[in-house]
C-alpha cells in the first residue's frame, strides 16, 4: 500500500502568516492527491484536488502543489476561520489514504 | 441537495458484529465511488473500504477479512458490514462520495461526506 507522510504534525502561527504543509508519498501517485480542512466535530471538508486545483468555493488564499511523491499546502495569509486540522489524501491507487494530519493552532 | 445520512452505530461489546448504513439523496450510489472513513476519538483520518461505480471493492490492511462495503441501489443505500469487532474499532465512522465525473480530472477525491455515526466497542 502506499503510505502518505504529512508533516508537521502541529503548527503555530498567526493571523496573517504563510502556512505550509508537506505532504510526501512512498510513492510516485502522479497528482492524484486532495487536501481536506476538518474543523472539531465536523466532517472533512474538500480544499484541493488533483494536487493543484482549488475546489469551487474554497478562498484562493488556499494553494497546492507538487506532483509524484512530494506535496504542499500552503495557506497565504492565516485567516481566523482557518485554524483547523489538515489532512492529504492520496487517491491514486486502490487504497486511499490519508496523511496524519496537521493541526493548525493559533500561536 | 445531496446528502449522506448514517446510522448504526453505537455500543457493542468485543467480538461482535454490526452493519452501518449511510442513505443517499441527491445523486445515485450507483453512480459514484463510495466510501467508508473512520476517526478513533482524537485521532486523524483513516480510510477503511470503498466501492466503486464498477463494484470493485477495496479496504484497508486495518480491516481486511472482518468488513464487507455493499450498497443496494434501489434504496440509495451504502452498507458496511463489520465483524469481530475490536477496541480499536472505536471511532466516528463517516460516508463519503465522490462527485460523478468524466475525464482527465477523475477519479474526484470526497466532495460529499455524512455526519458521522459513533460505533463504541466496549466490554
Amino acid at each position: 500500500d502506499i503510505q502518505v507522510t504529512q508533516s508537521p504534525s502541529t503548527l503555530s502561527a498567526s493571523v496573517g502568516d504563510r502556512v505550509t504543509i508537506t505532504c510526501r508519498a512512498s510513492q510516485s501517485i502522479g497528482s492524484w492527491l486532495a487536501w481536506y480542512q476538518q474543523k472539531p466535530g465536523k466532517a472533512p471538508t474538500l480544499l484541493i484536488y488533483k494536487a493543484s486545483n482549488l475546489e469551487s468555493g474554497v478562498p484562493s488564499r488556499f494553494s497546492g502543489s507538487g506532483s509524484g511523491t512530494e506535496f504542499t499546502l500552503t495557506i497565504s495569509s492565516l485567516q481566523p476561520d482557518d485554524f483547523a486540522t489538515y489532512y492529504c489524501q492520496q487517491y491514486n491507487s486502490y487504497s486511499w489514504t490519508f496523511g496524519q494530519g496537521t493541526k493548525v493552532e493559533i500561536k | 441537495e445531496v446528502q449522506l445520512v448514517e446510522s448504526g452505530g453505537g455500543v457493542i461489546q468485543p467480538g461482535g458484529s454490526l452493519r452501518l448504513s449511510c442513505a443517499a439523496s441527491g445523486f445515485p450510489v450507483s453512480s459514484n465511488f463510495m466510501s467508508w472513513v473512520r476517526q478513533a476519538p482524537g485521532k486523524g483520518l483513516e480510510w477503511v473500504s470503498i466501492i466503486y461505480s464498477g463494484d470493485r471493492t477495496y479496504y484497508a490492511d486495518s480491516v481486511k477479512g472482518r468488513v464487507t462495503i455493499s450498497r443496494d441501489n434501489s434504496k440509495n443505500t451504502l452498507y458496511l458490514q463489520v465483524n469481530s469487532l475490536r477496541v480499536e474499532d472505536t471511532a466516528v465512522y463517516y460516508c463519503a462520495s465522490t462527485r460523478y465525473c468524466s475525464g482527465p480530472d477523475c477519479p474526484r477525491p470526497f466532495d460529499y461526506w455524512g455526519q458521522g455515526t459513533l460505533v463504541t466497542v466496549s466490554s
